[in-house]
């Protein structure tokens, strides 16, 4: 099992909709949740980042944690063209201090 | 801040060469950095977590003699592709933690064994 699975998409939204992107993770010990946006031929950069329950806003994006269910997600309200990229979700298991990420899910934000 | 660096973006060598990439951060000192490998289409794969001071921790499947990591101080830390063959190319980025909102990763570097 992977410590952290995300639906691979591409998850296609129109130019001003809110996107919607998943991630769920195995360890219960994890305690530090990331999300990056990865374009192509680049290395990943940081958008968020989440440590409890509930949500986390800056600017037009949105985290949500739930730990109980292992769950992060990431809303991107107003998604522009520009937003097109690879989202990674990525887990921090503090016990043996490793980092860990999804496949990533690509976005294409349509005009 | 928080600015990692990581050197160089893009090298070419000959199957059976070794290759050396360094990952600095500039700013603020990292006793811990990460490394990691991505192929097409993939995600980022951590190989090792490098510690100051001491030997780097690999992950499963990854060859320890093939990708020597050294740490010796709290700004650079180095991975050596021993050896090198065609199946080595792929992306290879660092990462370290500068604050404690996350990582910061190095701009990676793209190897091509020919």
């Amino acid at each position: 099992q992977k410590e952290v699975e995300q639906n691979s998409g591409p998850l296609s939204v129109p130019e001003g909709a809110i996107a919607s992107l998943n991630c769920t993770y195995s360890d219960r010990g994890s305690q530090s949740f990331f999300w990056y946006r990865q374009y192509s031929g680049k290395s990943p950069e940081l958008i968020m980042s989440i440590y409890s329950n509930g949500d986390k806003e800056d600017g037009r994006f949105t985290a949500q944690l739930n730990k109980a269910s292992q769950y992060v997600s990431l809303l991107i309200r107003d998604s522009q063209p520009s937003d097109s990229a690879t989202y990674l979700c990525a887990v921090m298991v503090d016990n043996f201090n490793k980092f860990y990420f999804g496949s990533g899910t690509k976005l294409n934000v349509k005009p | 801040g928080a600015v990692v660096s990581q050197h160089p973006s893009r090298v070419i060598c000959k199957s059976g060469t070794s290759v050396k990439i360094e990952c600095r951060s500039l700013d603020f000192q990292a006793t811990t950095m990460f490394w990691y490998r991505q192929f097409p289409k993939q995600s980022l794969m951590l190989m090792a977590t490098s510690n100051e001071g001491s030997k780097a921790t690999y992950e499963q499947g990854v060859e320890k003699d093939k990708f020597l990591i050294n740490h010796a101080s709290l700004t650079l830390s180095t991975l050596t592709v021993t050896s090198a063959h065609p199946e080595d190319s792929s992306f290879y980025i660092c990462s370290a933690s500068g604050t404690e909102n996350g990582y910061t990763f190095g701009s990676g570097t793209r190897l091509t064994v020919v």
